[in-house]
């Protein structure tokens, strides 16, 4: 159980296009989903926390314009990386909380490497 | 502000050669601490959640302990399979479920 889907795992796109990550928790609803960035040897950067049905709350010096997070379903977050240049080139993960169990901890995706070119 | 420490960044044991991984953390009253284990250009993997002090978690060659300022991963003889980032993480019981990150400690397990 408690097994969240990323997709894509990879993505190469042109400097100035958009590009969408899609996040599903595929065995449980997840009443709350966070997005976080990745660098080479570093830890996991919070990004933004998205609720269902709600705007997400991103950090400090996230830009919310340009990393959109939309949290549609229980089950499904997607994470829109606009007008992107090389250095939006990172590790994204995403991780999802399971409704009503009482647990604390998240699930993790398996991670999209972006580059972008 | 609510902080998580991990030492040492990296750790080279060989098969069999126990150790420990410590994890320091503030936090404005802990909700719970979490270890994940992480391979490369992966997502982390959930391991263990610690609530309280003097609770301990095992799982195969893993064990989890907690006290009020720290937490420790014992690997008890451990494989070249145990190789990998292992992460820990607090989550404060204000603020939503927020969870921040330490840079992680990279094990390295050689036959």
């Amino acid at each position: 159980g408690a097994v969240v889907s990323q997709h894509p795992s990879r993505v190469i796109c042109k400097s100035g296009t958009s590009v969408k990550i899609e996040c599903r928790s595929l065995d449980f609803q997840a009443t709350t989903m966070f997005w976080y960035r990745q660098f080479p040897k570093k830890s996991l950067m919070l990004m933004a926390t998205s609720n269902e049905g709600s705007k997400a709350t991103y950090e400090q010096g996230v830009e919310k314009d340009k990393f959109l997070i939309n949290h549609a379903s229980l089950t499904l977050s997607t994470l829109t990386v606009t007008s992107a240049h090389p250095e939006d080139s990172s590790f994204y993960i995403c991780s999802a909380r399971e409704r009503g169990r009482g647990r604390t901890e998240a699930f993790f995706g398996q991670g999209t490497r972006l580059t972008v070119v | 502000e609510d902080q998580v420490t991990q030492s040492p960044e990296a750790l080279r044991l060989q098969e069999g050669e126990s150790s420990s991984l410590n994890c320091s953390y503030t936090v404005s009253g802990l909700r719970g601490l979490f270890w994940y284990r992480q391979d490369p250009g992966k997502g982390p993997e959930f391991l263990f959640t610690l609530y309280s002090a003097g609770e301990e978690k095992e799982k195969e060659r893993l064990k989890a302990t907690l006290t009020k300022k720290e937490s420790f991963l014992h690997i008890t003889a451990p494989k070249p399979e145990d190789s990998a980032t292992y992460l820990c993480a607090v989550q404060a019981n204000t603020g939503g479920f927020k969870t921040i990150f330490g840079a992680g400690t990279r094990l390295f397990v050689k036959a």
